[in-house]
């Protein structure tokens, strides 16, 4: 069955960096696009970041361009988000999702001083 | 950027209560719209895609319609399992975008 565990969160201060990772497995990694999602603390969902299966084309929402790189592994079926430049505003859970029909569990950035 | 826009924000209902959730979006996405289900403390559910497909394993009392800007998901018969907060979102341009979500709570 198609699973998605995402690592990598903690806390972080103000301007520092962290990058996330998404495992997948029970699917063939390579032939579906990926996203990230993102869900501060009592707040609503928000699309993050998407890269297509081969890596081709990749997006950004606003509030990330710049500052965060998506990039995927097929050979190790990883995904994964790189932040930097990091704000208390970017302080929420992020979730790995396989075309937004399975997400991952998500994981926790905290973004304090 | 496409703004989606939900209504109500909340809405009470009662067990077997037929509920119906609306989504706006800015212009037209035709078809490319999906909703998602999250209950506290979970990862969003996918319920429905191209505005009316139902994913598979998702009760049929969940329904969608709709097509341009205006979008409907309808529970038919609420269930206990069903009180949770739901979120539309368009993909048919980037930037990607979420409505800010209906919570449907216990009456």
């Amino acid at each position: 069955q198609v699973q998605l565990v995402e690592s990598g969160g903690g806390l972080v201060k103000p301007g520092g960096s962290l990058r996330l990772s998404c495992a997948a497995s029970g699917f063939i990694f390579r032939d579906y696009f990926m996203s990230w999602i993102r869900q501060a603390p009592g707040k609503g969902l928000e699309w993050v970041a998407y890269i297509h299966g081969d890596g081709s084309s990749i997006y950004y929402a606003d509030s990330v361009k710049g500052r965060f790189t998506v990039s995927r592994d097929n050979a190790n079926d990883l995904l994964y988000l790189e932040m930097n430049s990091l704000r208390a505003e970017d302080t929420a859970v992020y979730y790995c999702a396989r075309r937004l029909e399975y997400w991952g569990q998500g994981t926790l950035v905290t973004v304090s001083s | 950027d496409i703004q989606m826009t939900q209504s109500p924000s909340s809405v009470s209902a009662s067990v077997g209560d037929r509920v119906t959730l609306t989504c706006r979006a800015s212009r037209d996405i035709s078809n490319y719209l999906a909703w998602f289900q999250q209950k506290p403390g979970k990862a969003p559910k996918s319920l429905i895609y191209a505005a009316s497909k139902l994913q598979s394993g998702i009760p049929s009392r969940f329904s969608g319609s709709g097509s341009g800007t205006d979008f409907t998901l309808t529970v038919s018969s609420l269930q206990p399992e069903d009180f949770a907060t739901y979120y539309c979102h368009q993909y048919n341009s980037f930037p990607r975008t979420f409505g800010q979500g209906t919570k449907v709570e216990i009456k």
